[in-house]
């Protein structure tokens, strides 16, 4: 069965760091591109950070740039975000998802089912 | 505020046909960028529903189906179904100068009457 697994969320003071991880199974995770998307609490969704196949190449979005970083170990079938300097506004459930590449046209067809992170003193 | 703009509810009784729209501009929808759809329900990850603006991946009825035209796209529903409620989410890319921003619609909250 194809699935994503994250964890890694939990109560995190402001300016505080944590790591998210995303366990990947059931397909050849170094074939494809990921993401973190994000969900605050009653609203929409709200894009974060991608990186490629490799690791080779990494996008972020302009709110969350300069504090979080996206990484993958692909031996592990693992993908990560390092969490900085968090602030409230951060406080989301934070999902991971794979890049269809052109298959379907980089939607994201695979979601895990979210990891919470809250900000809060 | 979205880049995507769509409505914030829509609602429709049991059989009825539904659409959703995402509204766009030249330096997204309009630029030719694909558009996919995904649907959230209740307390769930977001799923794949719509991809390349009309395509449905494996699993999902025929009931869903998706257009896109100028700067615009749209997901309709047709004989809905309560299991349909949920929420729906339009994403596709901006063209930025840093170069291609992932983007989000605002979501739509569908409820079934």
């Amino acid at each position: 069965e194809v699935q994503l697994v994250e964890s890694g969320g939990g109560l995190v003071q402001p300016g505080g760091s944590l790591r998210l991880s995303c366990a990947a199974s059931g397909f050849t995770f170094s074939s494809y591109a990921m993401h973190w998307v994000r969900q605050a609490p009653g609203k929409g969704l709200e894009y974060v950070s991608a990186i490629s196949s490799n690791g080779g190449s990494t996008y972020y979005a302009n709110s969350v740039k300069g504090r979080f970083t996206i990484s993958r170990d692909n031996s592990k079938n693992t993908l990560y975000l390092q969490m900085g300097s968090l602030r409230a506004e951060d406080m989301a459930v934070y999902y991971c998802a794979r890049d269809g590449e052109m298959a379907t046209g980089e939607a994201f067809d695979i979601w895990g089912q979210g990891t919470m992170v809250t900000v809060s003193s | 505020q979205s880049v995507l703009t769509q409505p914030p509810s829509v609602s429709g009784a049991p059989g009825q046909r539904v659409t959703i729209s995402c509204t766009g501009s030249s330096s997204n929808i309009g630029a030719g960028y694909d558009v996919h759809w995904y649907q959230q329900l209740p307390g769930t990850a977001p799923k794949l529903l719509i991809y390349g603006n009309s395509n449905r991946p494996s699993g999902v009825p025929d009931r869903f189906s998706g257009s896109k035209s100028g700067t615009s796209a749209s997901l309709a529903i047709t004989g809905l179904q309560a299991e349909d409620e949920a929420d729906y989410y339009c994403q596709s890319y901006d063209s930025s100068l840093s170069g291609e921003d992932v983007v989000f619609g605002g979501g739509t909250k569908l409820t079934v009457l």
